[in-house]
């Protein structure tokens, strides 16, 4: 089935550094939806994504949905350490209208 | 705001025991999902329902787990026996649109 290629897989980076996440994909999709998930709790939804080439923040992130349709990335700015966690992208394909498709996650480690 | 909400948050069981997960999803929602995520990978859909009608359940393992959504609003996920490979985070999750909420999901430990 579709997958959705999601890097890094994982990085270290220093309190206060921004932090850039991308996502691609062979198939056109209609949304992408951002998640972070923190250990033993469920994914909590980020930014949502509905138009291509949309760019949206929700304070100290930001994400476009690539004019192609097929990737998208996340930046978080300033990275304080309760950003650590595992961040998935996913999407609404043309495929499958209403089944999710989720990133390989990349996990986020933030030295002080 | 609204939330999907699910119980119990954690369970332990023992292998070839009876284990059951509810799940209420945001009030209006007509798509819910019901996910199983192994450690350190994303979410496997097991089933998902439009109101009260299964529409997707093709990874579900029918042998042992069933899932209903009687009245088209809160959902049961049972697994019956449990076995050892069966530990792993039940998430459930609902969705408007084209925007998808997770619950905070159940952590099944099976002995």
């Amino acid at each position: 089935g579709q997958q959705l290629n999601q890097s890094p897989q994982s990085m270290f980076i220093q309190e206060g550094e921004d932090v850039s996440m991308n996502c691609t994909s062979s198939s056109i999709f209609n949304t992408w939806l951002w998640y972070k998930q923190d250990p033993g709790e469920g994914p909590v939804l980020l930014i949502a994504l509905y138009k291509a080439g949309e760019l949206t923040s929700n304070g100290r992130l930001t994400a476009q949905f690539g004019i192609t349709r097929k990737d998208s990335f996340l930046n978080i700015s300033a990275s304080i350490p309760s950003d650590v966690g595992i961040y998935f992208c996913a999407g609404f394909y043309t495929g499958t209208a209403s089944k999710l498709t989720f990133g390989t996650g990349t996990r986020l480690q933030v030295t002080l | 705001e609204a939330e999907v909400a699910q119980s119990p948050r954690y369970k332990i069981t023992e292998k070839s025991q009876a284990v059951a997960f509810w799940c209420d999803p945001i009030s209006g929602h007509a798509t819910l999902y019901w996910y199983r995520q192994i450690l350190g990978q994303g979410p496997e859909l097991l089933v998902q329902f439009q109101d009260e009608s299964v529409v997707d359940d093709s990874q579900l393992p029918k042998d042992r787990f069933s899932a209903e959504r009687l009245k088209g609003v809160d959902s049961t996920l049972k697994i019956q026996p449990a076995e050892l490979g069966d530990s792993a985070m039940y998430l459930c999750a609902s969705k408007t649109l084209e925007t998808q909420y997770f619950g905070p999901g159940t952590r099944l430990l099976v002995l």
